[in-house]
């Protein structure tokens, strides 16, 4: 199965600052099939990122998603209060579908 | 807008086997693919599998020997069975609508393995 690593483990920030978080596969995604998602306290996950780089519906374009091969990173622009959650990454290219362990974005 | 519930018990028996269903709502069960995906304690979230309206299933094979995921389109809900429980198996266990990356999440429901 491909598994995924996400760095740093936690991030301390500022409101305003900008965030990059990344995730590292142990092989190559077919077709970049990398999502983001992100997941606060008590909540489910919501999905933020696909394909890389294709926002879902309704979230803000601060969220942006790059990479390919085995390297990809969420990049958060201007963190906003809403923004301090945990961060998981999923690829789906090749089955077993994983996740990383997750990125922790706190508040400094 | 589709929503997810999860119903099912909260505790259950080593060795025991457990049910899930999800309900789902604001959407049809058959034009979509949908799988359960779980959490343990402070651990990341595991894919278990997914179901398809044509009977077509997929499971993680750390599982498969252990799990079902089956379809009842007449109720519009989906559910899983996982068998042989341990304590291991605790977990908040999330159904969602995906075949690839997951879009909608129920919101999760916690279940325990202990005697």
């Amino acid at each position: 199965e491909i598994v995924l690593t996400q760095s740093p483990g936690s991030l301390s920030l500022s409101l305003g600052e900008r965030a990059t978080l990344s995730c590292r596969a142990s092989q190559t995604i077919p077709n970049n099939y990398l999502a983001w998602h992100q997941q606060k306290p008590g909540q489910a996950p919501r999905l933020l990122i696909y394909e890389t780089s294709s926002r879902a519906a309704g979230i803000p374009d601060r969220f942006v998603g790059s990479g390919s091969g085995t390297d990809f990173t969420l990049t958060i622009t201007r963190l906003e209060p809403e923004d301090f959650a945990v961060y998981y990454c999923q690829q789906y290219g090749r089955s077993p579908r994983t996740f990383g362990q997750g990125t922790r974005v706190e508040i400094k | 807008q589709v929503r997810l519930q999860e119903s099912g018990p909260g505790l259950v028996n080593p060795s025991e086997t457990l049910s899930l269903i999800c309900s789902v709502s604001g959407g049809s069960i058959t034009s979509h693919y949908w799988s359960w995906i779980r959490q343990p304690p402070g651990k990341k979230l595991e894919w278990i599998g997914y179901v398809f309206n044509t009977g077509s299933t997929d499971y993680n094979p750390s599982l498969k020997s252990r799990v079902s995921i089956s379809m009842d389109t007449s109720k519009n809900q989906f559910s899983l069975n996982v068998d042989s429980l341990s304590v291991t198996d605790t977990a908040v266990y999330y159904c969602t609508r995906g075949f690839g990356f997951v879009d909608v999440w129920g919101q999760g429901t916690l279940v325990s393995v202990s005697s």
